[in-house]
């Protein structure tokens, strides 16, 4: 099963307003967890790595304002897209590394469709 | 230069063939090496960890080369199944860093 579940799968919202993703590691804690942008055909781009309790080091070029990352406790990062505008449109998928296994797990994604 | 670069392809082939994929990394304190593998509009699935003594999985092969700081990955016997993107993955900085390759794009055709 998943060890990293990310909610929701898919979002359709209306520009300007907020949308809340969330990431869950299931059965590990996770002191870092990463957040990604994927357009249609396009690689994976690293947005942000967020760290448990202190600020998320976000990638250049990446508004630290519009995409807000709160990682609170050690098995939950959330990202918040903040006035979402249509070019905000894309796939998000968070991941967390598993220290014990030493390996890298992905949520499920979520598809954000910003109109 | 990229931190790791792939050869974004797309690699067509038949079925049955084999075909491989290089992974170089600029990082030479780099530790640990992956290979992920992504279907359209999914996310990435670990394919198999990369040593330097090499690992095998049924048809796949992988391999490190840490002198010359690349991975590779050998599939065998090409199913239609294997079509998707191939994406190298390496982390460094304590696990605290981890970089992706832009991914090789395979289609397996009939």
């Amino acid at each position: 099963g998943a060890v990293v579940s990310q909610h929701p799968s898919r979002v359709i919202c209306k520009s300007g307003t907020s949308v809340k993703i969330e990431c869950r590691s299931l059965d590990f804690q996770a002191t870092t967890m990463f957040w990604y942008r994927q357009f249609p055909k396009q690689s994976l781009m690293l947005m942000a790595t967020s760290n448990e309790g202190s600020k998320a080091t976000y990638e250049q070029g990446v508004e630290k304002d519009k995409f807000l990352i709160n990682h609170a406790s050690l098995t939950l990062s959330t990202l918040t897209v903040t006035s979402a505008h249509p070019e905000d449109s894309s796939f998000y998928i968070c991941s967390a590394i598993d220290r014990e296994l030493e390996k890298l797990f992905f949520g499920s994604g979520t598809q954000l469709s910003v109109l | 230069r990229k931190e790791v670069e792939q050869d974004p392809g797309p690699f067509n082939v038949p079925e049955g063939a084999t075909v491989a994929f290089n992974c170089t990394y600029s990082n030479s304190a780099s530790q640990s090496f992956f290979w992920y593998r992504q279907d359209c509009r999914k996310e990435p699935k670990l394919l198999m960890s990369v040593y330097s003594s090499g690992n095998e999985d049924g048809r796949f092969t992988a391999q490190l080369n840490r002198a010359s700081q690349y991975i590779s990955l050998l599939i065998r016997d090409s199913k239609l199944s294997d079509s998707a993107t191939y994406l190298c993955v390496v982390f460094s900085g304590g696990y605290q860093k981890v970089t992706f390759g832009t991914g090789t794009k395979l289609q397996v055709i009939p």
